[in-house]
């Protein structure tokens, strides 16, 4: 397998735009995680998913962002419109079971100018 | 709510030295604690998962000890390597929310030739 797998890995762009960041977990992996990792705040989790459902999301920041799993081998996390502070690297992780290692992507460095 | 701290945030020590990096944590009602190493520009590798009703696991040169009691995991790297250089972070599973991952702030370790 090639692991959890991160799209782009980096993103330059300017305050209004949109950004879309992609994940393609491992495959059979039934949990999905996605965390943004700044200096400030260090790694949080932003939201995660079982079975392609969201279950917790108590930790996107603001309504600006959301996040999607329409099957088992891909999620989006969507910024719109974004701001320089969410600049950061974010983070997908999966894994098979609730608790066990968590396997984690290379991240997506986000610049907002 | 749960906090997780790691001391020191930042270790250089020449090469073939035993050390010691530290987390705590503030809620002892923890499911598991995992040792994550991040070199830069990269995601995370687990290294260690430890159940809460275990004391240690050993991996190699590295072993990680838990005494939930009082709150504290240590990391013990033998005979430390140049390769060994990279961030530390540990993680705690609520005893709450099994599925979640609270971090560290991280230890900066880098050995030196």
């Amino acid at each position: 397998d090639a692991g959890v797998i991160q799209s782009p890995r980096h993103e330059v762009t300017e305050m209004g735009q949109e950004v879309t960041l992609r994940c393609k977990p491992i495959s059979g992996h039934d949990y999905l995680f996605w965390y943004r990792q700044t200096m400030m705040r260090g790694l949080e989790l932003l939201i995660y998913f079982n079975n392609n459902v969201p279950i917790d999301d108590s930790g996107m920041p603001e309504d600006r962002f959301s996040a999607k799993m329409p099957n088992a081998s891909f999620s989006t996390l969507k910024i719109q419109p974004s701001e320089p502070r969410d600049s950061a690297v974010y983070f997908c992780a999966s894994t098979a079971r609730p608790a066990d290692e968590q396997f984690f992507g290379p991240g997506t460095r986000l610049t907002v100018l | 709510k749960q906090e997780v701290t790691q001391i020191p945030a930042a270790l250089s020590v020449p090469e073939g030295e035993n050390l010691v990096l530290n987390c705590s944590f503030t809620d002892s009602a923890i499911y598991n604690l995992q040792w994550f190493r991040q070199d830069p520009g990269k995601g995370l590798t687990s290294l260690l998962l430890i159940q809460s009703s275990q004391r240690e696991q050993t991996s190699g040169r590295l072993n990680a000890s838990l005494d939930k009691s009082s709150g504290r995991s240590t990391l013990y790297i033998a005979a430390s390597q140049p390769g060994d250089s990279a961030t530390y972070l540990c993680a705690v599973s609520p005893s709450y929310n099994t599925d979640k991952l609270i971090f560290g702030t991280g230890t900066r370790l880098q050995v030196f030739p």
